[in-house]
């Protein structure tokens, strides 16, 4: 069964510095992979999505994440927080194409920016 | 342009009361989705439904039942409410995996549930 694994449970950074969240994930083909991001009392809203191709996707507010199989990673990153990037992150792997897409979730990463 | 629609956004429950989490999308997407929030576990997938008529369990389908009567509506329904069920729950939806439209879910802004 697939499994994502999100080490940081909580991350401190100073605005205008630069970040990166982990990601680890565990499926034996390449799976599609999800980086969400949760406002405090808000829903989930996708950042950005690998399927296939370029190993380096680019999504919205900045945030990139490369995608590295040889290390079952995708990492999130952003070269200069911005004080509204506080919030949840959520990495997220799905089976892959043809199939239901069914989401297996990491356990959150908790960003606090301070000014 | 509603997207997911979710209600009611809050709800208090005594322990044994039955209630239904609403959860409507206006995109025609086939695929739909319920999850449960829970602190330090992410999301979990509780039941999904591939389309009208069709739906099975996820990851934590115990006490929750599920119908699909409809393209637009996917009603989470709780029995008997336990204090074990206190969580935040989010709809999602999603198309048929196409190269057009790939696996992208698309998220409700949750009901976020207490069970006393």
């Amino acid at each position: 069964a697939q499994s994502v694994t999100q080490p940081d449970i909580h991350i401190t950074v100073s605005e205008g510095a630069s970040l990166e969240l982990r990601c680890n994930y565990s499926y034996g083909a390449t799976p599609y992979l999800f980086w969400y991001v949760q406002s405090p009392g808000q829903g989930l809203q996708l950042l950005l999505k690998y399927f296939s191709g370029d190993t380096l996707v680019q999504g919205i507010k900045g945030f990139e994440a490369e995608f590295k199989r040889s290390q079952s990673s995708f990492n999130l990153r952003k070269p200069s927080v911005h004080w509204s990037d506080a919030a949840e992150y959520f990495c997220a792997v799905d089976r892959g194409s043809g199939t239901a897409s069914k989401l297996t979730f990491g356990t959150g990463t908790r960003l606090q920016v301070t000014l | 342009n509603a997207g997911v629609t979710q209600t009611p956004k809050f709800q208090v429950l005594k322990t044994g009361q039955s209630m239904t989490l609403q959860c409507a999308q206006d995109m025609n997407h086939e695929y739909m989705s319920w999850y449960r929030q829970d602190p330090g576990m992410g999301l979990r997938l509780i039941h999904y439904s591939v389309g009208a008529g069709i739906t099975d369990q996820g990851e934590v389908p115990n006490g929750y039942n599920v119908s699909r009567s409809t393209t637009e509506d996917f009603p989470l329904r709780l029995l008997s409410a336990a204090p074990s069920q206190t969580s935040v729950y989010f709809c999602a939806s999603s198309p048929r995996p196409s190269a057009l439209a790939k696996n992208i879910q698309y998220f409700g802004a949750g009901t976020r549930l207490s069970v006393l």
